[in-house]
């Protein structure tokens, strides 16, 4: 059964300072995915990763993916206040023709000045 | 841009009561997402469709069915409304999967659902 954790749960950062979201799966999978979602708003998609080695940027955010090690990082540099939101990463199942996905429980990212 | 909407933003119902939850996109998207949002359990899928009249039960289906008469439309039912149904229920949509075809969810606003 595939499974998805991601650490920390909640984080709580200063202004300018780097740190990385981690997310663990635990059977083999084709595609990850990073999500946004701001208080009271829905989810919005930050990033698709279909490989391992993959490496993606935007901004001030930058998403990797380790096949093997089935580990995803989120990694925020310089954060500043408007990051401040809920990250979901999700893992496709890799069923027959389908996009089901399992999601973590979120990371809480409150950055203060 | 790809939208999703949903009927309601927020919605209070009693026990016992049926309560309809509709989903409509509008970008041709042949698969369609229902999940419930609740805090500390991250998504989980409730009933998926790849096609017209087609559905397939997701991971917490009991207590909910589906109905997707039309392409662009996605209804989820509860049949007789319970406490333990309260929650933030999240349509989404997506592109068939396919070899080239690595397309996201796009995610609808959400329907806030308390059960009283």
């Amino acid at each position: 059964e595939l499974k998805v954790e991601q650490n920390p749960l909640f984080l709580s950062m200063q202004e300018g300072k780097n740190y990385t979201i981690y997310c663990n799966y635990s059977t083999t999978s084709d595609r990850l995915y990073w999500y946004r979602q701001d208080p009271g708003k829905s989810l919005e998609s930050l990033f698709v990763l279909l490989s391992n080695g993959a490496v993606k940027q935007e901004g001030r955010l930058m998403a990797s993916l380790d096949t093997k090690a089935r580990l995803s990082t989120l990694h925020i540099t310089a954060a500043v206040h408007d990051l401040s939101a809920t990250y979901f990463c999700a893992v496709d199942r890799n069923q027959r023709n389908t996009d089901k996905l399992i999601f973590g429980t979120g990371t809480r990212l409150q950055v203060f000045p | 841009d790809v939208k999703v909407t949903q009927s309601s933003r927020y919605l209070v119902k009693r026990t016992g009561e049926k309560v309809f939850l509709e989903c409509v996109q509008d970008m041709d998207h042949e698969n369609m997402f229902w999940y419930r949002q609740d805090p500390g359990l991250g998504l989980r899928l409730i009933y998926f469709s790849y096609d017209v009249k087609m559905k397939e039960k997701g991971d917490i289906p009991e207590g909910y069915s589906v109905s997707r008469e039309k392409k662009e439309r996605f209804s989820l039912i509860l049949e007789s409304a319970s406490t333990n149904q309260t929650s933030m229920y999240l349509c989404a949509s997506s592109l068939v999967f396919g070899i080239g075809s690595p397309d996201t969810q796009y995610f609808g606003p959400g329907t806030r659902l308390t059960v009283l």
